[in-house]
């Protein structure tokens, strides 16, 4: 199992500039989620979803969209990209069938935003 | 509000010592608490976990104790070991409306001196 990937690992972008950042997972996880880790602070929730087609907002959704039309992947897009959207990206998953409740995470993407 | 606290940013532990990180919450709705231990550039790792209806679970060197009337939990590591060096992030849950999401603390950065 390759567990969670996320791509790129990498991405500087222009202000204004659109993206998507990938993720995907292999454990046929029902739960997914992405999150936000800025310098010093912990992970705030942008969006999650219960399954496929079932997206819902988190703490910090603004500037984002995402959509779920496999149970494998959960893209996140940044509509228009802005200097505070600078910060590391982490993707999660998670099954109910799982008794710790524990989420899966990937490696992260690090965005730059100039 | 943040609504799951780590009031310690940091901690340094000798090795072979008990390390003793502590962790608040404010939200009496979370039944499920977490702990997630994330080496630099990687994602978090899931570490241990506690139901509200236990006061104390134990894996190996890791052990959560929940105090719910004092909304405080604490994970301690015996012996500290070099390898231990990471940030610790404390997530708290609600079962129920899991969907596979927490919400995290701002983590603490424990270092393990040799």
């Amino acid at each position: 199992n390759a567990g969670v990937t996320q791509t790129p690992k990498f991405q500087v972008l222009k202000t204004g500039q659109s993206m998507t950042l990938q993720c995907a997972q292999d454990m046929n996880h029902e739960y997914m989620s992405w999150y936000r880790q800025d310098p010093g602070m912990g992970l705030r929730l942008i969006h999650y979803s219960v399954g496929a087609g079932i997206t819902d907002q988190g703490e910090v959704p603004n500037g984002y969209n995402v959509s779920r039309s496999t149970t494998e992947d959960f893209p996140l897009r940044l509509l228009s990209a802005a200097p505070s959207q600078t910060s590391v990206y982490f993707c999660a998953s998670s099954s109910d069938m799982d008794r710790s409740y524990e989420q899966y995470f990937g490696p992260g993407t690090r965005l730059t935003v100039t | 509000d943040q609504q799951v606290k780590q009031n310690s940013p940091s901690l340094s532990v000798q090795e072979g010592r008990i390390s003793i990180l502590n962790c608040d919450y404010t939200n009496s709705m979370f039944d499920y608490f977490l702990w997630y231990k994330k080496y630099p550039a990687e994602g978090p790792t899931f570490l241990i976990s506690i139901s509200s209806i236990k006061d104390k679970n134990e894996d190996g060197r890791f052990t959560v104790f929940l105090n719910k009337s004092a909304k405080h939990l604490s994970l301690h590591i015996v012996p500290s070991q070099p390898g231990d060096s990471a940030v610790y992030f404390c997530a708290a849950s609600r079962r129920n409306t899991n969907a596979g999401k927490s919400t995290f603390g701002d983590g603490t950065t424990l270092t393990v001196k040799p």
